[in-house]
């Protein structure tokens, strides 16, 4: 059981706008900020957004972030069928010294 | 460009050993926390342990505490978890990540199997 909870799976067609959604509570996503991964399979995973909604050189602008007190979402906007990955939320959690991680959402190109 | 290899993953009897390497390169090693996160074959991801810049303060997920120790050797540019009394639910891809909380680069991870 995973600490932050995430949609088990999203789709959408190319072109679209979709939305993953990341849920924790006050000692993780209520007092830090919270980053997402991108996870294409036999790769290593990558950090595609940071501190709520700031993202790496190199990541395209389609992909924005934000959080709302205890939540956060990511929006991947004019999807592309390279988008079809697993995303995972994460932040760190004061409680136990370390990242705690969504079960993360596979998205699905149709 | 910064770069994190891991090696040392393998298959391993319930209760038995192995040690993880990480060589890191492209960046200043001791200039960063580094952190070991591992993802299980039901692809959840969890955070394994991390170590502070100069080996001085580790912190270890509950189910590992007592059997698996974080250390670096910044000389080498080198990370290790040396994993005892391992079980089923440690079977895992291991990857090494650089830093403590964005997680910023992480390696293409190294494949630990428990299983008789």
């Amino acid at each position: 059981q995973s600490v932050l909870t995430q949609p088990p799976s999203a789709s959408g067609t190319p072109g679209q706008r979709v939305t993953i959604s990341c849920s924790g509570s006050s000692s993780n996503i209520g007092s830090n900020t919270v980053n997402w991964y991108q996870h294409l399979r036999g790769t290593a995973p990558k950090h595609i957004i940071h501190a709520n909604s700031q993202r790496p050189s190199g990541v395209p602008d389609r992909f924005s972030g934000s959080k709302s007190g205890t939540s956060a979402s990511l929006a991947i906007s004019g999807l592309q069928s390279e988008d079809e990955a697993d995303y995972y939320c994460a932040t760190y959690d004061d409680r136990v010294n370390g990242v705690v991680f969504g079960g993360g959402t596979k998205l699905t190109v149709l | 460009e910064v770069q994190l290899v891991e090696s040392g993953g393998g298959l391993v009897q319930p209760g038995g050993s192995l040690r993880l390497s990480c060589v890191g390169s492209g960046f200043r090693f001791n200039d960063f926390w580094m952190t070991w996160v591992r993802q299980t074959p039901g692809k959840r991801l969890e955070w394994v342990a991390n170590i502070d810049r100069d080996g001085s303060d580790k912190y270890y997920v509950d189910s590992v505490k007592g059997r698996f120790t974080i250390s670096r050797d910044n000389a080498k540019n080198s990370l290790y978890l040396q994993m005892d009394s391992l079980r089923a639910d440690d079977t895992a891809v291991y990857y090494c990540v650089r830093d403590r909380y964005t997680l910023g680069f992480w390696g293409q991870g190294t494949l630990v199997t428990v299983s008789s």
